[in-house]
C-alpha cells in the first residue's frame, strides 16, 4: 500500500505487504527529519531519523528516503504486521533562530489480516 | 528506567480554573517541549525550553504558561485565558534542540 500526495490521512495495507507512507515538508532549510509512530492514547514513539546530508537510511524493517529537490520524505515498512497499525507522523526540524520540531498531520495505517 | 513521566493521565477542569500538567524526565536532557494534539490532527508546539531558566513560545502559546526551574521538570499551566483547552497534551525532551525527541504518554485534559 502507498499514500501519495501532500497528505493522505489513511492507508490500508494487507498483512505481509510493504507499506509506503509519504510526507511533504515545508522548509527547504530544514536539515533533520524524524518519523514517529503513535498508537491510540499514547505518546509518539521514535522510528527513524535522517539528516539532510543523506538520501536514505535503513533501520529494522523500515527505510526512510529523503528527496530534498522536491521536499519529500517517505517511510517504507517491509512485511507490514498487525502491530504496525498506528498513526505515523513525519517531523521536520525547522531551522531559524532556534530549531523547532514541526509535525505533519499524520497518516493512519490500518493493517488487514 | 529512564524516561519521561507525565501526570496525571486524565484531568478534568471546570471552566475558569487554571490547571498545571506535570512533566518530569530523568534522561539528563537539556531541551524540553510541550505539544497539543487535537483529534485527527498533528502536534502543535506550545512552548519549548533549551536549558534551565529559559523557555520560548511555540506556535500556540496564548493561554499557556511554563517554568523551567529544574533541568528535569517542565510543568505546563493551562490558564483560564485558553479558550479551547480540551485536548491531549504531550511533553517531550531531547539532548539538544536538533536531536531526536522522546515523548511522554500524554495527559488528556477535559474541561467540564
Amino acid at each position: 500500500g502507498e499514500s501519495v500526495g501532500l497528505h493522505l490521512p489513511t492507508l490500508s495495507v494487507q498483512e505481509g505487504d510493504n507499506s509506503i507512507i509519504n510526507c511533504a515538508y515545508s522548509n527547504s532549510a530544514s536539515d533533520y527529519f524524524i518519523w514517529y509512530k503513535q498508537e491510540s492514547g499514547k505518546g509518539p514513539q521514535f522510528i527513524i531519523d535522517i539528516r539532510s546530508n543523506m538520501d536514505k537510511r535503513q533501520g529494522q524493517r523500515v527505510t526512510v528516503l529523503l528527496n530534498k529537490t522536491v521536499k519529500h520524505l517517505s517511510l517504507q515498512i517491509a512485511a507490514t504486521q498487525p502491530g504496525d497499525s498506528a498513526v505515523y507522523f513525519c517531523a521536520e526540524n525547522l531551522r531559524g533562530n532556534d530549531y523547532k520540531l514541526s509535525f505533519g498531520a499524520g497518516t493512519t495505517v490500518t493493517v488487514r489480516a | 528506567d529512564g524516561g519521561i513521566t507525565q501526570s496525571p493521565k486524565y484531568l478534568f477542569r471546570k471552566e475558569g480554573q487554571n490547571v498545571t500538567l506535570s512533566c518530569e524526565q530523568n534522561l539528563n536532557h537539556d531541551a524540553m517541549y510541550w505539544y497539543r494534539q487535537d483529534p485527527g490532527q498533528g502536534l502543535r508546539l506550545i512552548y519549548y525550553s533549551q536549558i534551565v531558566n529559559d523557555f520560548q513560545k511555540g506556535d500556540i502559546a496564548e493561554g499557556y504558561s511554563v517554568s523551567r526551574e529544574k533541568k528535569e521538570s517542565f510543568p505546563l499551566t493551562v490558564t483560564s485565558a485558553q479558550k479551547n483547552p480540551t485536548a491531549f497534551y504531550l511533553c517531550a525532551s531531547s539532548k539538544q534542540l536538533n536531536t531526536e525527541a522522546f515523548f511522554g504518554q500524554g495527559t488528556r485534559l477535559t474541561v467540564v
